[in-house]
């Protein structure tokens, strides 16, 4: 199947910093990217969905200030969790899609806020 | 609205017993209905749909069937190995598409020899 790559795997920041996180996809044109937030012991949740070369569309809940989504090209998707807190601590998943057909995931970013 | 109640775990196996994840689901209209399996270090990765109702779906073993009057999804798979071990999602699309996934919690099943 596709191949999903998201980094960084896991990252620890300080409280009042920004993170990015990438997700690219490998050997495919994305033409629809998501992003999911994961809690402990809680379903993903989408947060985003984001069409090359448009605005993200975010799901009721989601603060597009503080998550920015850029989808530049048809293979990269960052999301830029800005002036991160210890609440922004979450497992954060995307996945790529082409043409509506089926979704492929990257491997997640753990994040940790201190 | 749509949401997708899935078995708590996490749950241990020896090798070839038989496993069944439960997941059921509350959506409007009729979703497709998908299990996927995340490998330590990985993404997730599509196991298995089932895209209206009575449909069975299967791959590497595992076996889902769609039932409409249960709202029911269950994962089994009839003698497990080593190399199932893994998280499992149950999840929905209201859509045609894979997009829009509504997931449950994940389940992690770790076989030991």
């Amino acid at each position: 199947g596709a191949v999903v790559s998201q980094h960084p795997s896991w990252v620890i920041c300080k409280s009042g910093t920004s993170v990015k996180i990438e997700c690219r996809s490998l050997d495919f044109q994305a033409t629809t990217m998501f992003w999911y937030r994961q809690f402990p012991k809680q379903s993903l949740m989408l947060m985003a969905t984001s069409n090359e070369g448009s605005k993200a569309t975010y799901e009721q809940g989601v603060e597009k200030d503080k998550f920015l989504i850029n989808h530049a090209s048809l293979t990269l998707s960052t999301l830029t969790v800005t002036s991160a807190h210890p609440e922004d601590s979450s497992f954060y998943i995307c996945s790529a899609e082409m043409g509506g057909t089926e979704a492929f995931f990257g491997q997640g970013t753990r994040l940790t806020v201190v | 609205g749509n949401s997708v109640t899935q078995m708590e775990g996490p749950v241990t196996l020896s090798e070839e017993a038989f496993l069944t994840i439960n997941c059921t689901y509350t959506a409007t209209g009729y979703p497709s209905l998908f299990w996927y399996v995340q490998y330590p270090g990985e993404g997730l990765q599509l196991l298995l749909k089932a895209t209206k109702a009575d449909d069975k779906g299967s791959n590497k073993g595992f076996e889902a069937t769609y039932r409409k009057e249960t709202t029911s999804f269950h994962l089994e798979k009839g003698s497990v190995q080593v190399s199932d071990s893994a998280v499992y999602f149950c999840a929905l699309s209201d859509r045609t598409g894979a997009n829009n996934l509504f997931f449950g919690t994940g389940t992690r099943l770790t076989v030991i020899p």
